[in-house]
């Protein structure tokens, strides 16, 4: 089945420092993907998405690019900021269907 | 973007009792709802899907009878855990998205209840 896989583990690092949290999936068909945010005590956010092959998604600074070849959405930040500490979800859907599948998640700590 | 709003945020129940959660979309009217559940550090496992007017369509191995879903209103969703016990203790969270729902459309979540059965 359709199947996002994300790297293990949180990932902690300090501020001004680069950021790469790396995804894959496994999908029947060409999926839309995303990346939702989940700061402490709220919902899910959806931080940026890309529809088809090579797309960027981009928002606050964060960018995936969207990797039909490789199968691979990974999340990069050129330069985080303490308030970028969150736990950060790789998704995937399919045209046409209601469904997200989603990562395990990677929890983010950016140290001042 | 859209607002979905949940509640409650956290309860705490004693086992043997239900526990009702609402999932209400406050400015959008959805179609379709959906109810996660969420272990500790582990994703998002998807409960069950909700339309509008109709029954909810259950994924494999979670129990319909225990995790009652009700989806009256186009801005409103229900879950009720029913005759919770210590191992429903989890954080549930719902979503919606606007019409349809097509593959690319964005999904809107709630803030998430964080449920204890003691």
């Amino acid at each position: 089945g359709d199947s996002v896989t994300q790297m293990e583990g949180p990932v902690t690092l300090s501020e001004e420092a680069f950021l790469t949290i790396n995804c894959t999936y496994t999908a029947t068909g060409y999926p839309s993907l995303f990346w939702y945010v989940q700061y402490p005590g709220e919902g899910l956010q959806l931080l940026l998405k890309a529809t088809k092959a090579d797309d960027k998604g981009s928002n606050k600074g964060f960018e995936a690019t969207y990797r039909k070849e490789t199968t691979s959405f990974h999340l990069e930040k050129g330069s985080v900021q303490v308030s970028d500490s969150a736990v950060y979800f790789c998704a995937l859907t399919l045209y046409g269907n209601n469904r997200l599948a989603f990562g395990k998640g990677n929890q983010v700590v950016v140290i001042p | 973007g859209a607002v979905v709003s949940q509640h409650p945020s956290r309860v705490i129940c004693k086992s043997g009792t239900s526990v009702k959660i609402e999932c209400r979309s406050l400015d959008f009217q959805a179609t379709t709802m959906f109810w996660y559940r969420q272990f500790p550090k582990q994703s998002l496992m998807l409960m069950a899907t909700s339309n509008e007017g109709s029954k909810a369509t259950y994924e494999q191995g979670v129990e319909k009878d225990k995790f009652l879903i009700n989806h009256a209103s186009l801005t409103l969703s229900t879950l009720t855990v029913t005759s919770a016990h210590p191992e429903d203790s989890s954080f549930y969270i719902c979503s919606a998205r606007e019409g349809p729902g097509l593959g690319d459309t964005e999904a809107f979540f709630g803030q998430g209840t964080r449920l204890t059965v003691v």
